[in-house]
């Protein structure tokens, strides 16, 4: 069965620092990724999604990430953060199976301070 | 894009009470949607597939007869908490899946139930 692995619990970050979210998912022949961002009493919010093709993608709020199949990873990435960003942050996969449910990673909250 | 929708955002009921959760595609059709549950500061846990005209497929550990899923149309699915205890408080969550192209589940807004 496929695992997410999110690796740190908690970011702590000044405003406009770059900051990156780490995220290892069980290897599989074939997966595909998200990222979602929840804020508090919230639902999710998707932030971006690797299918196919480049490995960078692009996501919203100006956050990206890239996949790295040797590496079982798929880290999200934003070059300089707003307070604005303070959120928890899933990192979910799925086994590429149409109409299979996400297998979330335990979050990491991102604390963004002036 | 996709919007789920969630009925209640919040309830409070007491112990012993049953509560309905709503969660509704609203501009697109879900043959297929799912429950999660979600603890405080804790990720979230897939408790059940919904899929419409059939029974809800539940994960290990997640009591059917307490958890009751009702997916009636292409465009809701009902969550039943009976005889809820204090233990069952969480956040709710449903998604629901788009099967052509994308892959990507929509989620709805979340249900917080306290149970007294």
């Amino acid at each position: 069965a496929q695992s997410v692995t999110q690796l740190d619990s908690q970011v702590p970050v000044f405003e406009e620092a770059p900051v990156e979210l780490r995220c290892n998912y069980s290897s599989s022949v074939s997966v595909y990724l998200f990222w979602y961002v929840q804020y508090p009493n919230q639902g999710l919010q998707l932030l971006l999604k690797y299918l196919s093709g480049s490995t960078l993608v692009k996501g919203i709020n100006g956050f990206e990430a890239e996949f790295n199949k040797s590496q079982t990873s798929f880290h999200l990435r934003k070059p300089s953060v707003h307070i604005s960003d303070t959120a928890e942050y899933f990192c979910a996969v799925s086994d590429g199976q149409a109409g299979t449910a996400l297998i979330f990673g335990k979050g990491t909250t991102l604390s963004v301070s002036s | 894009g996709a919007v789920v929708s969630q009925h209640p955002s919040r309830v409070i009921c007491k112990s012993g009470t049953s509560v309905k959760i709503e969660c509704r595609s609203l501009d697109f059709q879900a043959t297929t949607m799912f429950w999660y549950r979600q603890f405080p500061k804790q990720s979230l846990m897939l408790m059940a597939t919904s899929n419409e005209g059939s029974k809800a497929t539940y994960e290990q550990g997640v009591e059917k007869d307490k958890f009751l899923i009702n997916h009636a149309s292409l465009t809701l699915s009902t969550l039943t908490v009976t005889s809820a205890h204090p233990e069952d408080s969480s956040f709710y969550i449903c998604s629901a899946f788009i099967p052509q192209g994308s892959y990507e589940q929509y989620f709805g807004p979340g249900t917080r139930l306290t149970v007294t």
